[in-house]
């Protein structure tokens, strides 16, 4: 059974500071990491991916990978209250032959950049 | 660009009813994925497409959910003979070969 774990929240975070969110997996077949946003009411919106050992950089966002501690973080400078949401981390594992599995989700730490 | 469309936006039905569900990827994508998200609940993938085949259907979370893709486009998700714990926000996303998954704004589906 694939797990994503990530702490719920809510994580409080005051404006412009360094929002930091952790993610674990069980699955060490996983070779590819997503981070997605969601709003209330809104669909995932894909923010970073990672595929190597780490750290990836995206503007004000940090993608840091570790296989062999099986965890996945994201860093968020200089976050602002549009940064307030639900973040979902994901993993993927493909396939030997060419296919893909489908992505197992976190369930999600809820993210509140106070002003 | 145009991204990933679904259709309706919201469906309301009665338990017993047969539903379809309509997803219309980004055009060029080769794979195609339907997922659930419940109150409160995780995503939880159901089907994987790529181009017209289904390598996988054991996510499908009981036999009255079929899915077909068409066309290498167009994908319907049909859940037969509905049940009120079908309740739920039915989502689809592209992508290209299997790289990163761009998701449609999803279908709420309420069962009465």
């Amino acid at each position: 059974q694939k797990e994503v774990e990530q702490n719920s929240g809510p994580l409080s975070v005051p404006e412009g500071a360094i929002a930091s969110l952790n993610c674990t997996y069980s699955d060490r077949g996983s070779q590819s990491f997503f981070w997605y946003r969601q709003y209330s009411g809104k669909s995932p919106e894909l923010i970073m991916f990672i595929y190597s050992n780490g750290d990836k950089e995206d503007g004000r966002f940090t993608a840091q990978l570790n296989k062999a501690s099986q965890y996945v973080s994201l860093l968020i400078r200089d976050s602002q209250p549009s940064d307030s949401a639900t973040y979902l981390c994901a993993t993927i594992t493909v396939i030997s032959g060419g296919g893909a599995d489908g992505l197992t989700f976190g369930k999600g730490t809820h993210l509140i950049i106070q002003p | 660009g145009a991204g990933v469309s679904q259709s309706p936006s919201n469906k309301v039905t009665e338990k017993g009813k047969d539903v379809e569900l309509r997803c219309d990827p980004i055009s060029g994508h080769t794979a195609l994925y339907w997922y659930r998200q419940s109150l409160g609940q995780g995503l939880e993938f159901l089907i994987y497409f790529q181009g017209n085949s289904a390598p996988d259907k054991s996510g499908l979370p009981s036999d009255r959910f079929s899915a077909e893709r068409t066309g290498g486009s167009v994908s319907t998700l049909t859940i037969q003979r509905t049940q009120q714990e079908d309740s739920a926000v039915y989502l689809c996303a592209s992508s290209l070969w299997e790289n990163e998954q761009f998701f449609g704004p999803g279908t709420r589906l309420t069962v009465l």
